[in-house]
Formats: structure tokens, C-alpha cells, sequence
């Protein structure tokens, strides 16, 4: 079955800093989508990237949808503590189920 | 914005108890999904709901049914709760299936 990947599983950042997290699908995806997860709370969804090559930007946080829909990521510029979280991607399987990758945890310094 | 609400935060129950998670989103969606997460396995889909009476199976049905008598509700059931099943429940909904979800705040359920 479809499977999605995600690199790094954590990611410590220096506060200011940039960083990226990648996704990676086993399969062509019709979309992806990122949802952000603070620690206590639940998923909630950030964006979703339909077009081959498509880039979104929400303020500091860019998302990135592959050339041959296979992958994606999300950038984060000038990293700040309500960054803290982690950060899932998840794509549409043949039968419509989305499959989540593990998420990057990411974990910032003051 | 979409609200959805699962009917407890935190729960405590015993080994062989039958157990209920409520689930109920206010926006008409015609799908919803229960999963677990568990540390460092992420989010694995229980059940699903396509439609009222309609449920599929996700990746881990074992030991769980699932009943959707109304669109706006969808209700979790451990038919038999053993310790393994201690973890954290998540419900969601989209509109469209492979669509974005819309996740209530989680049940986090111990089985002692």
C-alpha cells in the first residue's frame, strides 16, 4: 500500500534560524496536505497542494509540492517558539484514505 | 469554522469493559474517520465513514466496531477493552474523501 514518508522525525532549531522537513509518497499523490499538531492538542490542518510544482507561503512557513507529486515540504524561516509542534503531511491513497506520515517534531531554542 | 466534539478528554476504564467514544461535527460532512495515535507510530486509521450506515475499515480494525446511525454523529466502540488499547483517539471529518480533515480535541482513554 501507499506509503508516506517524513525526514527528519525531530527537529531542534535554534530560535531565528531556518529549517526544512521533507515528505516523501511511495505513490503519485492527487494532493498533499501538512497539518500541524501543538503538544497537548490535536491536528489541524495548515494547507493543501493540488498542482505539480505548486508553492504556498503562509507568513514564515513556505510548502512545496514536487515536480512529479511524489513529495513535498514545508520550510520554516526565522523560526519562533510557537513553532513548536510537529508537522504532518498526508496524501490521499487510491481509495480516497489519507495516510499520514510520523511527523517531524519540532522543538526550538530560546 | 468546522467544530468537531468528542465527548470526552480523558476516560478510564477496565480490562473486558465495552466502551463508548462519542463523536459529533456540526458541518454536514458526509465523512469521518476514527484513529489512535501512539507515540512514534503517528495517526493509524481505525474505521471510517463514508455515509450514514456506511463504515469501512481503516488499518487496525481489530478489536473495535464502529456505528453511524446519524450524519453528524460517529461513536467508537471497544467491544471488549484489553491494555493495548490504551492510547489517544482522535475523530476527524472532511467534506470530500482524500480531502482535508477537521480533527476534534482527542480522547485519551487508559484501560487498567
Amino acid at each position: 500500500g501507499q506509503q508516506v514518508m517524513q525526514i527528519p522525525q525531530y527537529q531542534h532549531v535554534q530560535e531565528g534560524e531556518d529549517f526544512t522537513t521533507y515528505c516523501n509518497s511511495s505513490t503519485t499523490l492527487s494532493n498533499i496536505q501538512w497539518y500541524k499538531q501543538r503538544p497537548g492538542g490535536h491536528p489541524v490542518f495548515l494547507i493543501q497542494l493540488v498542482k505539480s510544482g505548486e508553492v504556498k507561503k503562509q507568513k514564515r512557513l513556505t510548502f512545496q509540492f514536487g515536480e512529479a507529486k511524489k513529495n513535498s515540504s514545508l520550510h520554516i524561516t526565522a523560526t519562533q517558539t510557537t513553532d513548536v509542534g510537529t508537522y504532518f503531511c498526508a496524501g490521499p491513497s487510491n481509495d480516497y484514505k489519507l495516510s499520514f506520515g510520523a511527523g517531524t517534531t519540532v522543538t526550538v531554542r530560546a | 469554522d468546522v467544530k468537531v466534539t468528542q465527548s470526552s478528554r480523558y476516560l478510564v476504564k477496565r480490562t473486558g469493559e465495552k466502551v463508548f467514544l462519542e463523536c459529533v461535527q456540526d458541518m454536514d460532512h458526509e465523512n469521518m474517520f476514527w484513529y489512535r495515535q501512539d507515540p512514534g507510530l503517528g495517526l493509524r486509521l481505525i474505521y471510517f465513514s463514508y455515509d450514514v450506515k456506511m463504515k469501512e475499515k481503516g488499518d487496525i480494525p481489530e478489536g473495535y466496531s464502529v456505528s453511524r446511525e446519524k450524519k453528524e454523529r460517529f461513536s467508537l466502540i471497544l467491544e471488549s477493552a484489553s491494555t493495548n488499547q490504551t492510547s489517544m483517539y482522535l475523530c476527524a471529518s472532511s467534506l470530500g474523501l482524500g480531502q482535508p480533515q477537521h480533527f476534534g480535541d482527542g480522547t485519551r482513554l487508559s484501560i487498567l
